[in-house]
This record gives C-alpha cells, structure tokens and sequence, in this order.
C-alpha cells in the first residue's frame, strides 16, 4: 500500500504549457507539502496546507497554484511553464502541523521536464 | 529563523567501517531535528528524529544519531556501514516555538560505501 502517492511519475512538455501533479496520501495526516528538488539535490519547501488550509506560501511564481480538495489530496497546478521549472516535484504529508513532532512521509516525487 | 548545515557533499566509506555524517542546526528554542534517506529515483524516507529526552536515539536500519546542545549536532552514525547504505543523506530542523513552522532541510550528503 502506497501511503503518499504522486501522479504522473514523469511528466515531458512544452514550454508554455499548463500542467497538474496530484498528490494522495492513506495515511490520515492533517498537513500536506510541496517541495522542489533541483539538479544538485536541493529541497525547497513551496507550500503546505493543514486540514485543507494554506499555512506556508514560500515565495514561489504565482505561476504555480495548489489546491487541496480534502486534506488527503494536494494537487499542483503550473501555468505557463519555463525551463526553470524542470525540477522533481515531491508531495509529503505529516501530521500535526507545523507544531508537531512527527515526521514527513514523502512520495516518490514527479519528474518535470521542460523542453 | 531556523537553518541547518551539512558540511559535507560526500562522504566515503569502506563496507565495515565506521560511517558518520554531519549535520549542525540553528535554532532560537530547542529543536525537533530528524534524518532522512534518499535512493535513487525515490522520496525521502524516514530515518530517526530527536525530539527532547536521551541524546542517543536509534532509527531504521541501525543507525543512530547524537543530539549534542552546546555544538548544536545531530551526527548521524553507524557503526558497521554497508554498500546497501550509499544514499543520499538530509538533515532536518523543525522549530517547534514557530506556529505552522516548516522544515527546513539541510543540502544533502551523498554516501558512498565502498566493498
């Protein structure tokens, strides 16, 4: 059983192009995250939401926009897409907020490629 | 505001030796700190965390980290390392004073076990 599962796994496209990554988890956390990883491995917190509420908003292009339907779901939406995006985009889920102990459970990540 | 360093892109190691890898932390209170692992083509998995108690705490796969206040540390350690082990490492710090605060992850250390 996946516990934080990330669609599509690899994503090709266009630059210019508009493009959503679905995040789900089956572990009943509260709060979900999108990171970016880049070519040298670096992870940059981009947004999280407890119990479906935006609590982090790195300073991140408005080209990218999350929406939580439930708080078992966050999807990422990317307007307008530049070859800087070209990252590995990883949805991780934990709960207790930004208060709590307890660790992130990460998914295996989403490969964007800007072509 | 919470930071984390990992002083070392790379560290080798020969299978059975000893494996250490660094991490120190900046925060205002008394930190949550954890470990993670990462695989090729995969997210980043849970390894140990500290959060208030003994200073020695064991994770996943035997490994073992010491939180030490006055150097601000949270080296990772293994006594016997394996080739299974060549990884990608990330420290974590989590300032628990800051509501709705985020992780912030340390650059990574690329291990390499050599048989």
């Amino acid at each position: 059983d996946t516990a934080v599962s990330q669609t599509p796994k690899y994503l090709v496209t266009q630059m210019g192009n508009d493009k959503s990554i679905k995040c789900e988890q089956n572990l009943g956390h509260d709060t979900m995250y999108w990171y970016k990883q880049d070519s040298k491995k670096f992870l940059k917190i981009m947004f999280s939401y407890n119990n479906k509420e935006l609590i982090i908003n790195e300073t991140v292009p408005n080209r990218f926009s999350p929406k939580s339907p439930d708080k078992a779901h966050l999807n990422l939406h990317i307007n307008s897409l530049e070859l800087g995006d070209s990252a590995v985009y990883f949805c991780a889920s934990s709960q207790g907020g930004g208060q709590g102990n307890q660790p992130q459970h990460f998914g295996d990540g989403t490969r964007l490629s800007i072509l | 505001a919470q930071s984390v360093a990992q002083p070392e892109d790379q560290v080798n190691v020969a299978e059975g030796n000893p494996l250490t890898v660094k991490c120190t932390y900046s925060v205002s209170g008394n930190p949550y700190l954890f470990w993670y692992v990462q695989y090729p083509n995969r997210g980043l998995q849970f390894l140990l965390k500290y959060i208030t108690g003994d200073n020695l705490v064991k994770g996943s796969y035997g490994f073992e980290a010491e939180f030490n206040k006055s150097q601000t540390s949270f080296h990772l350690k293994k006594p016997s390392a394996l080739v299974s082990d060549s990884a990608l490492y990330f420290c974590a710090v989590r300032d628990p004073s800051d509501s709705w605060g985020k992780f912030q992850f340390g650059a990574g250390t690329q291990v390499v076990v050599t048989p």
